[in-house]
C-alpha cells in the first residue's frame, strides 16, 4: 500500500555522470517536493511542484533539475554530480488547502553515493 | 533570518518519559509539525499543532506556545523502537516548512 515510492532505495553514480532519481504518487496530491537531506541535518527542499507550476528555491544548483510529466510521477535528474551531490533524496507530496496543516507524505528516499 | 533549534542528541531508558524540545525564530506562524525518522528511512508525521496548548496522541504528545516560539514532543513509555531522530518543522507566513536539524533520540535498556 506504498503511497509515494521512489525508485531506486539506493543509487551509486560515477562524479560527472547524469543520474535520474524518480518519484511516483497514489496519493494524486497536487503538491510534490524534492528534498535533499545529509546526515544529521535538517532536510533542504530543492524545488517542489504546485501542480504544473514549478518552484525552484534560490539556493538550488542549476547541476539539479526536475520534471513532473503528469499528477502521478515526478523526476530528479542531476546532470553532473559532485561528491558534494551524495546524500539522501526525499520526494514528498501534500494536498494543498491553503489553511497550513497539509502535512507532507514522504517516500522512502533514495541514497545517492557519488564515486 | 528564520531558525529552528532542537537538542542534537538526547538519551534516555526502556519504559520513561522524555521531553524533546524546540524553538523557533520564523516570518510569521502557521503552524508546527513533528516528524520521527528512524536512520535511513524516510520521515513520518507525528503531530500538528497551530494552537496553544497539549495535544494528546496515544503515547506521544506535542505542546505549543505561540507567545514564546516554544514547543515540546513528550514520548511516555518508551520503546526501543522509539530510537529515532524527531524532526521539528515550522509552516511559515509563505506557508513554507522551515525545518529543523532534528533530535537524536537513544532508547537504552
Amino acid at each position: 500500500d506504498a503511497m509515494v515510492i521512489q525508485n531506486p532505495r539506493y543509487q551509486v553514480t560515477q562524479f560527472g555522470k547524469p543520474v535520474t532519481l524518480s518519484c511516483s504518487q497514489t496519493l494524486n496530491h497536487n503538491v510534490m517536493y524534492w528534498y535533499q537531506q545529509k546526515s544529521s541535518q535538517a532536510p533542504k527542499l530543492l524545488f517542489h511542484y504546485y501542480d504544473k507550476d514549478f518552484n525552484n528555491e534560490a539556493d538550488t544548483p542549476d547541476n539539479f533539475q526536475s520534471r513532473r510529466p503528469n499528477t502521478s510521477f515526478c523526476f530528479l535528474d542531476i546532470r553532473s554530480p559532485g561528491l558534494g551531490d551524495a546524500a539522501m533524496y526525499l520526494c514528498a507530496t501534500s494536498r494543498h488547502t491553503g489553511t497550513g496543516n497539509e502535512k507532507l507524505f514522504f517516500g522512502s528516499g533514495t541514497q545517492l553515493s557519488v564515486l | 533570518g528564520q531558525n529552528i533549534d532542537q537538542p542534537t542528541e538526547m538519551t534516555a531508558t526502556e519504559g520513561a518519559i522524555v521531553q524533546i524540545n524546540c524553538t523557533y525564530q520564523t516570518s510569521g506562524f502557521n503552524g508546527l509539525f513533528w516528524y520521527q525518522q528512524h536512520a535511513g528511512e524516510a520521515p513520518t508525521f507525528l503531530s500538528y499543532n497551530v494552537l496553544d496548548g497539549l495535544e494528546e496522541k496515544g503515547r506521544f504528545s506535542s505542546f505549543l506556545s505561540r507567545s514564546k516560539g516554544y514547543s515540546y514532543l513528550l514520548l511516555k513509555e518508551l520503546q526501543m523502537k522509539d530510537s529515532a531522530s524527531y524532526l521539528c518543522a515550522v509552516r511559515d507566513s509563505n506557508y513554507q516548512l522551515i525545518w529543523g536539524a532534528g533530535t537524536k533520540l537513544i532508547i537504552k535498556p
